[in-house]
């Protein structure tokens, strides 16, 4: 089955350590985006990526840090220089073309520090 | 800059029509999209008007005017299920998203 998926779907951080969400996708998608959201709250752009090795800052970028070595791969590093990183992280993947908005989502990870 | 306005919150009884309504601002538009949330799962992708008009899709419709940078979500024969956000969303090379409206259905 194709899809997107994301893990761990819980996450507990400590204060001052780094942490690295998963995502991967087996949909042959060239584009992948993570989202922040908060209770209540609507889709905060992270970081988004169009192409392999090539990836750009979204809206709210600082303390976070991404990688794309590998078409199917995006993982997110939350750092410890993102002071309120309580959230609800979610990975989406789409065609590149401009208009493409038929996007899929992982189901989330829910990232609580303690 | 980018943008997308849509109301906070909604709410209806069964069996009545909601219409969201979504401006949106920016400098490429390619088209209009709505994704459905039901709280604590993953947006799940609803409807997409590339050029003006209405589309439908069972009980849900979207539409777009391009020239009034406007779009809206119909919603009809709501029924409790349909408790959820609605978020409208455009890709300008970034996939962005407004704030979404919470749809409260009431028995």
């Amino acid at each position: 089955d194709g899809g997107i998926t994301q893990s761990p779907k819980y996450l507990f951080r400590k204060e001052g350590q780094n942490v690295t969400l998963s995502c991967e996708q087996n949909l042959n998608h060239d584009a992948m985006y993570w989202y922040r959201q908060d209770p209540g709250q609507g889709l905060r752009l992270i970081y988004y990526s169009q192409i392999v090795n090539d990836f750009q800052k979204g809206d709210i970028a600082e303390g976070y840090s991404v990688s794309r070595e590998k078409k199917e791969s995006f993982p997110l590093t939350v750092t410890s220089a993102q002071k309120n990183p309580t959230a609800f992280y979610l990975c989406a993947s789409s065609g590149r073309d401009r208009g493409d908005t038929e996007a899929f989502f992982g189901q989330g990870t829910r990232l609580t520090v303690v | 800059g980018q943008s997308l306005e849509q109301p906070s919150e909604v709410t209806a009884v069964e069996g009545a029509i909601v219409q969201i309504n979504c401006t949106y601002q920016t400098s490429g538009f390619y088209g209009l999209s709505w994704y459905q949330q039901h709280d604590g799962g993953a947006p799940t992708f609803l409807s997409y008007n590339a050029l003006d008009g209405l589309e439908e899709t069972g009980r849900f419709s979207s539409f777009l005017s391009r020239s009034d940078s406007y779009g809206y979500l119909l919603l009809q024969e709501l029924q409790m299920k349909d408790s959820a956000s609605y978020f409208c969303a455009f890709n300008d090379y970034k996939l962005s998203f407004g704030a979404g409206t919470t749809v409260t259905v009431r028995a």
